[in-house]
């Protein structure tokens, strides 16, 4: 079974802090995904990846930025946080052959930024 | 930009009860996707449809791809407590060669034992 796993299940951090988010998964996948949930908005796509150091914009990229160095690997970086990033953050992952493929995901990471 | 409109946004039933979500577009997709997702987790793939016309059943969950491949439905048949959660339909735009996925925003469902 495909594995992906979410570094922190919850975090608190304050505004204007740097936040990083980190992802992993374990099938060798060449897409990678981040998204946000808010209640009544459904999952918005951030950023995502489709290959090493390849990155997309999504469709709320404003704020936030990506680092794929590895294939294992996504991270999403809050650069300087502010209260209306305060999420339940996803990330996703599926193999190569387009959006057909289904998405596995993580567990979330909720986000507070006070 | 491709939008999946889903309903009803919320839904709340007594076991044993049937219900039946929808997710619409005027858009055309090549498949749809189907997600549960439980309080505290990530969402997880139910069924992917790919044919326009097609139907596909899992235990006592039915999925139909409209034969436009526009819309498509959930029917859930004498639901249990274990039913309840979100269901988000997904759509992959047609073309294939795209990575994103459209989400509609989601049902909620509450079964009542």
């Amino acid at each position: 079974d495909v594995k992906v796993t979410q570094s922190s299940r919850y975090l608190v951090k304050r505004t204007g802090e740097k936040v990083f988010l980190e992802c992993v998964q374990d099938m060798d996948h060449e897409n990678m995904f981040w998204y946000r949930q808010d209640p009544g908005l459904g999952l918005r796509l951030i950023y995502f990846s489709y290959d090493v150091k390849m990155k997309e914009k999504g469709d709320i990229p404003e704020g936030y930025s990506v680092s794929r160095e590895k294939k294992e690997r996504f991270s999403l970086i809050l650069e300087s946080a502010s209260t209306n990033q305060t999420s339940m953050y996803l990330c996703a992952s599926t193999m190569a052959g387009g959006s057909n493929q289904p998405q596995h995901f993580g567990d979330g990471t909720r986000l507070s930024i006070l | 930009t491709q939008l999946l409109e889903q309903s009803p946004q919320f839904l709340s039933i007594q076991e044993g009860e049937n219900l039946t979500v929808y997710c619409n577009s005027s858009s055309v997709f090549s498949s749809l996707q189907w997600y549960r997702q439980e309080p505290g987790e990530g969402p997880v793939l139910l069924v992917t449809v790919v044919t326009g016309g097609e139907v596909k059943k899992l235990k006592r969950l039915t999925f139909q791809f409209g034969d436009a491949r526009k819309d498509s439905s959930l029917h859930i048949t004498a639901a249990q407590p274990g039913d309840t959660g979100l269901y988000l339909c997904a759509g992959a735009a047609s073309g294939g060669s795209n990575y994103k996925l459209t989400f509609g925003k989601g049902t909620l469902l509450t079964v009542n034992p």
